[in-house]
């Protein structure tokens, strides 16, 4: 499984994008990457999966190089609900397989 | 869309008790859940995979004679902490793998402390 590298935490003021950016040196030619987002004593929840390029669903963007070897995950105008840790990770899309998590990174939105 | 549901969500007992968690996926069938455990401040950690039908792949340095998952039918696996102690209080958490290709669904996790 291919290992990710996130900052350990951030901090942004409420109503600016905040874009989390993850390496992921190693990553497999059929790995994807995928972003959750973790509340404080529930489970994490799927926000977005890419491949290459640019996705955009209804609360994120990721943000793809060429090389694959990083990603970034956009969230536009946080709000304080968005306080969480995020967890980006890359495996095969299938879902049949055992997730490794790194550390995350606790976003804090400020008031 | 797809739910995974685990109960009890939160749990205290005394040590030596064997507490069962149960992770249920509720509109699909999932021949493959995993159990990964997490405490305070820090990541999931991948305890096992749960096979229907078969017998649990544990990761290492889990004690499988200790944390007994059973995985009966497509929708319920079932993790067992056995003779409990305060070392084993944490957030245990379940996900399911999702038979569309889609990424995996998590329950919401239970808090297990153990006095």
């Amino acid at each position: 499984l291919a290992k990710t590298t996130q900052p350990i935490s951030m901090d942004s003021y409420e109503g600016q994008e905040v874009n989390i950016t993850c390496s992921h040196n190693n990553i497999a030619t059929n790995d994807y990457i995928t972003w959750y987002q973790q509340f404080p004593s529930q489970g994490p929840r799927f926000i977005i999966q890419g491949y290459k390029t640019k996705v955009t669903n209804e609360v994120a963007s990721l943000f793809i190089p060429a090389d694959r070897k990083s990603s970034t995950l956009s969230l536009p105008r946080v709000s304080l609900s968005d306080t969480a840790v995020y967890y980006c990770l890359v495996d095969l899309q299938t879902g049949a397989n055992n997730l490794f998590f790194g550390t995350g990174t606790r976003l804090t939105v400020i008031p | 869309g797809a739910v995974v549901s685990q109960h009890p969500s939160w749990v205290i007992c005394k040590s030596g008790t064997s507490v069962k968690i149960e992770c249920r996926s509720l509109d699909f069938q999932a021949t493959t859940m995993f159990w990964y455990r997490q405490f305070p401040k820090q990541s999931l950690m991948l305890m096992a995979t749960s096979n229907e039908g078969s017998k649990a792949t544990y990761e290492q340095g889990v004690e499988k004679d200790k944390f007994l998952i059973n995985h009966a039918s497509l929708t319920l696996s079932t993790l067992t902490v056995t003779s409990a102690h305060p070392e084993d209080s944490s957030f245990y958490i379940c996900s399911a793998e999702d038979p569309m290709g889609q990424p995996q669904h998590f329950g919401d996790g239970t808090r297990l402390s153990i006095l």
